[in-house]
């Protein structure tokens, strides 16, 4: 079964700086997505970013970013420039063609004024 | 486009009661889930559906739990009888069966608390 890890269960990051949250999957499957989702408190889910595993190419929305290395499983979240409204939780999911979408537990990101 | 919508977004009720949360999806998806979100297990996949028909429901709990998707616009999530367990927020999402690539779109959550 399709796993993914997420270690850091909180982080925090000064307004302004750069933070890079982790995220590693477990899959025998070579095609599939990966995505990263923000929770803010009003609980609502909301998609950040998309990687598609054939893509070699680093995905990126503006201030996110995404350092995928396929071979190591590892699929990270890169927000550059934070704000005071990128605090959530965020979660990184494997979707794959059981059309499943597992989540990791989530990393609680604080932004520091 | 309204969205996924939840009801009720709040529930409140005794151990041993029923529980009836209710999703409509987005208009045009065809593929419907329902994710259960606690502190200690995270976002957890109970069932979902694509074209109203059940595809994989290994993430039911246990009996207590029932999902039904009697048409396009409309599902239903129930516990009989409720635990205090199964405290927890609910989730329904949907998206266009047609692929790994489609986004899913997730309504605001029901908020369950079995006293």
């Amino acid at each position: 079964a399709q796993t993914v890890t997420q270690s850091q269960p909180e982080m925090s990051v000064q307004e302004a700086e750069t933070v890079t949250l982790s995220c590693t999957y477990d899959t025998s499957e070579s095609d599939y997505y990966l995505f990263w989702y923000k929770q803010p408190p009003s609980r609502q889910m909301i998609l950040v970013i998309r990687q598609e595993a054939y893509k070699q190419q680093n995905a990126t929305e503006n201030r996110f970013s995404v350092n995928f290395q396929k071979a190591a499983k590892s699929f990270s979240l890169k927000i550059s420039d934070s704000q005071l409204g990128d605090a959530a939780m965020y979660f990184c999911a494997y979707r794959s063609g059981s059309e499943k979408l597992v989540f990791g537990k989530g990393t609680k990101l604080t932004v520091n004024p | 486009d309204a969205g996924v919508i939840q009801s009720p977004r709040h529930e409140v009720t005794e151990m041993g009661q029923e529980v009836t949360l209710r999703c409509k999806p987005i208009s045009g998806h065809n593929s419907l889930f329902w994710y259960r979100q606690t502190m200690m297990r995270g976002l957890e996949l109970l069932i979902y559906f694509n074209n109203n028909v059940p595809i994989d429901d290994s993430g039911m709990p246990e009996d207590r739990f029932s999902a039904k998707m009697p048409n396009a616009s409309f599902s239903t999530l129930k516990i009989q009888p409720s635990e205090p367990r199964d405290s927890a927020v609910y989730f329904c999402a949907s998206s266009l069966a047609t692929g790994r690539r489609e986004k899913l779109f997730f309504g605001s959550g029901t908020q369950l608390s079995v006293l």
